[in-house]
């Protein structure tokens, strides 16, 4: 049973190129998280999602980051329009029940994001 | 809002010794969950140990265990008989058990390891 797959897992990307981090999450589990990790910080949670449906965005800036988990294939982040400022690791974790379970998360590898 | 405060940056220890990473938190929920996580250099995000707040017991796996205490909301973690392969930074993180957002983990800064032969 594969763990939670992220790809590429590393992405180079020029001022005002478009990135896309795709995430696949473990066999049978439903739920998809995204974490950003800046240099030097811990994981800061970005969005929760559902299979077509988005949970909760909070964490994610109002412009130019958006999520998607579509009913078939992977979870999407995309981010328009890239500054170096989105240079940082993007970590997605997928988990089998909702909220209150402490089945707990699976995180992925992760994808690093380099703007330049 | 929750927040985790690692005020250890760095840490050295000998192989075979012992060594504690600190944590504390603060939040005004009683029912939560605290948790260590390992990320070696391959960037991987490892659950060592997880505490489920109203457990008065010490959670222990192996040779790691932690020291919760509740009232001074502080989960410390101590690493018995260190490995090389030990060598990693290590997060403490924690999540709402009910009520909204019970989902989010809140991280630390993290402390970097170091195990030395």
């Amino acid at each position: 049973n594969a763990g939670v797959m992220q790809n590429p897992r590393h992405l180079v990307r020029r001022r005002g190129q478009e990135a896309r981090l795709r995430c696949s999450p473990m066999k049978g589990h439903s739920h998809v998280y995204w974490y950003r990790q800046l240099p030097e910080e811990g994981l800061k949670f970005m969005v929760y999602l559902q299979k077509e449906n988005i949970i909760d965005e909070s964490g994610m800036p109002k412009e130019r980051f958006s999520a998607e988990f579509p009913k078939e294939g992977p979870s999407i982040l995309r981010i328009q329009q890239v500054v170096r400022g989105d240079s940082a690791a993007y970590f997605c974790a997928s988990s089998p029940l909702g909220p209150g379970g402490l089945d707990g998360y699976t995180f992925g590898s992760g994808t690093r994001l380099t703007v330049v | 809002a929750q927040t985790v405060t690692q005020s250890q940056p760095e840490m050295s220890v000998q192989e075979a010794e012992t060594v504690t990473l600190s944590c504390t938190y603060d939040t005004s929920e009683s029912n939560y969950y605290l948790f260590w996580y390992k990320q070696p250099p391959s960037r991987q995000m490892i659950l060592v140990i997880r505490q489920e707040a109203y457990k008065q017991q010490n959670a222990t796996e192996n040779r790691f265990s932690v020291n919760f205490q509740k009232a001074a909301k502080s989960f410390s973690l101590k690493i018995s008989d260190s490995q090389l392969g030990d060598t990693a930074m290590y997060f403490c993180a924690f999540m709402k058990r009910s009520g909204g957002s019970n989902y989010k983990l809140t991280f630390g800064k993290g402390t970097l390891l170091t195990v030395n032969p």
